[in-house]
C-alpha cells in the first residue's frame, strides 16, 4: 500500500518569495508521482507528473518538482509566487502497477501582498 | 470537451432522504472515480471503474452507498438512507489509461453535499 505525507499545512508566504511544498510517500513498489491545486469552490487540476525519465519535472503556472527517490520525496518549488498562486495542493501518488491514486491530506499555499 | 460534469454542483437534503449525484466523464476516458472530500479526513477514494466495471469499492464507507456506471457516459452515486456525517464535497474524476501522457485525473466541480 502507499501513503503520502505532505509535510505542513498551511504555508504563508509574500508574494515573489520563493516557495517549497514538502511531500513524502511511501511504498514498496515503483509509483507515479503528481500534485495538483485546488482553488476555492473547484475541482482538483493536475499540475504536474512524474512518470519516469528526469527526475525534475516542470508543470504549469511555473512550478516544479523534483523526485528524489533515496528520500522518497516529491516537493514541489515556485521560485516566485503571486497572489493569484494562493489555492490548496495536494501531492499524489499511485503505484505503477495500478490506477488507484492516494492523495495527501494538502498545503494551504496563501500569498500575501 | 467540456470536462468533467457533476450535478448538481450544491445539495441540501434532510436526514434520511435519498441523495442521488450523477457524473459525466470526458468522452473516451475509461476510467471513473468517486472521491469524497472532508475537512477531517481529506480526499477519500470511494470507488473507481474501469470500462463501466466497478473495480474496486473498498472506500464505500458503509451500505447505505451505492455507485452505478450504466455506460461510459454517465455514472451515479446514491445515499440512502443520508445522514449528516455524509456532508462532503463529492467529486468525480476520470482518466484514459492508454497513453503515458494521460496518467492524471481530470476532476469534475464536485457537489457540496448537506445533510440536515
Amino acid at each position: 500500500a502507499q501513503s503520502v505525507t505532505q509535510l505542513d499545512s498551511q504555508v504563508p508566504v509574500f508574494e515573489e518569495a520563493p516557495v517549497e511544498l514538502r511531500c513524502n510517500y511511501s511504498s514498496s513498489v515503483s509509483v507515479y508521482l503528481f500534485w495538483y491545486v485546488q482553488y476555492p469552490n473547484q475541482g482538483l487540476q493536475l499540475l504536474l507528473k512524474y512518470l519516469s525519465g528526469s527526475t525534475l519535472v516542470k508543470g504549469i503556472n511555473g512550478f516544479e518538482a523534483e523526485f528524489n527517490k533515496s528520500q522518497t520525496s516529491f516537493h514541489l518549488r515556485k521560485p516566485s509566487v503571486h497572489i493569484s498562486d494562493t489555492a490548496e495542493y495536494f501531492c499524489a501518488v499511485r503505484n505503477t502497477g495500478g490506477f488507484k491514486t492516494i492523495f495527501g491530506a494538502g498545503t494551504r499555499l496563501f500569498v500575501k501582498a | 470537451d467540456a470536462g468533467v460534469i457533476q450535478s448538481p454542483r450544491h445539495e441540501v437534503t434532510e436526514m434520511g432522504q435519498e441523495v442521488t449525484l450523477r457524473c459525466k466523464p470526458i468522452s473516451g476516458h475509461d476510467y471513473l472515480f468517486w472521491y469524497r472530500q472532508t475537512m477531517m479526513r481529506g480526499l477519500e477514494l470511494l470507488i473507481y471503474f474501469n470500462n463501466n466495471v466497478p473495480i474496486d469499492d473498498s472506500g464505500m464507507p458503509e451500505d447505505r452507498f451505492s455507485a452505478k456506471m450504466p455506460n461510459a457516459s454517465f455514472s451515479t452515486l446514491k445515499i440512502q438512507p443520508s445522514e449528516p456525517r455524509d456532508s462532503a464535497v463529492y467529486f468525480c474524476a476520470s482518466s484514459f489509461a492508454g497513453a503515458e501522457a494521460n496518467y492524471g485525473y481530470t476532476f469534475g466541480s464536485g457537489t457540496r453535499l448537506t445533510v440536515v
